[in-house]
């Protein structure tokens, strides 16, 4: 069964520096996704990506953060500037293409990110 | 304010028992509704959905879940648990509005006791 792969499973940084999180989502899908869960919090949606645009942000995504799809495959969450408060879980999703409200998104398991 | 409500953040259940945890969301467009598990160190497994048609949805793990418009709900159960089971539930919401953005519940942390 196809899956979504995530890379590292645990990222250790020094506040201040940048950090890239690596997905490979699901081949054949198109949208794409990245969440957070700060520990003992709620999963939280960041941003959805389609067609190499970001499509919707939420207010966490701010001009710290940027995605990109550097080739067919990769899907990426880069954060410039690492701040204490950015330590959590970070999950990678992807739908393939269906109605906007109602596809289905496949998680990876996830890249733990702890800032120093 | 649009928002999924998980109201046990603990439940603990007798292998073999039966388990049914809640879910209600506020939101004013149609709402596409999931179950996720998370197991320790794992990452977000989907367990089933409603999108539309029949109420009772069948999901894999023997666990199934009804969308009652009525009570803005959507809980899901199991018969008999399994030791296997014990992980985090959470339920999740995205519209049609949303971008296929989802909106989770706080999550529900099953423990099974033998």
């Amino acid at each position: 069964e196809p899956e979504v792969t995530q890379t590292p499973s645990h990222q250790v940084t020094q506040m201040g520096q940048e950090v890239i999180l690596r997905c490979v989502p699901i081949s054949n899908h198109l949208y794409f996704y990245w969440y957070r869960q700060i520990l003992g919090q709620k999963v939280e949606f960041l941003v959805s990506f389609y067609n190499n645009e970001i499509s919707e942000k939420s207010e966490i995504f701010d001009d710290q953060f940027s995605v990109e799809r550097p080739d067919g495959s990769n899907f990426t969450l880069k954060i410039r500037s690492t701040k204490l408060e950015d330590s959590a879980m970070y999950f990678c999703a992807s739908s393939d293409v269906g109605d906007w409200g109602g596809n289905t998104q496949y998680f990876g398991p996830g890249t733990r990110l702890t800032v120093l | 304010a649009q928002s999924v409500t998980q109201p046990d953040i603990h439940i603990t259940v007798s292998e073999g028992a039966s388990l049914e945890l809640r879910c209600n969301y506020s939101y004013g467009a149609t709402p596409y509704l999931f179950w996720y598990v998370q197991s320790p160190g794992q990452g977000l497994q989907l367990l089933l959905k409603y999108f539309s048609g029949d109420t009772l949805v069948q999901g894999i793990k023997g666990f199934e879940a009804e969308f009652k418009r009525s009570q803005s709900s959507f809980n899901l159960r199991k018969p008999s648990v399994h030791w296997s089971d014990a992980a985090e539930y959470f339920c999740a919401v995205s519209t049609t509005d949303s971008w296929g953005k989802l909106q989770f519940g706080a999550g529900t942390q099953v423990v099974v006791t033998p």
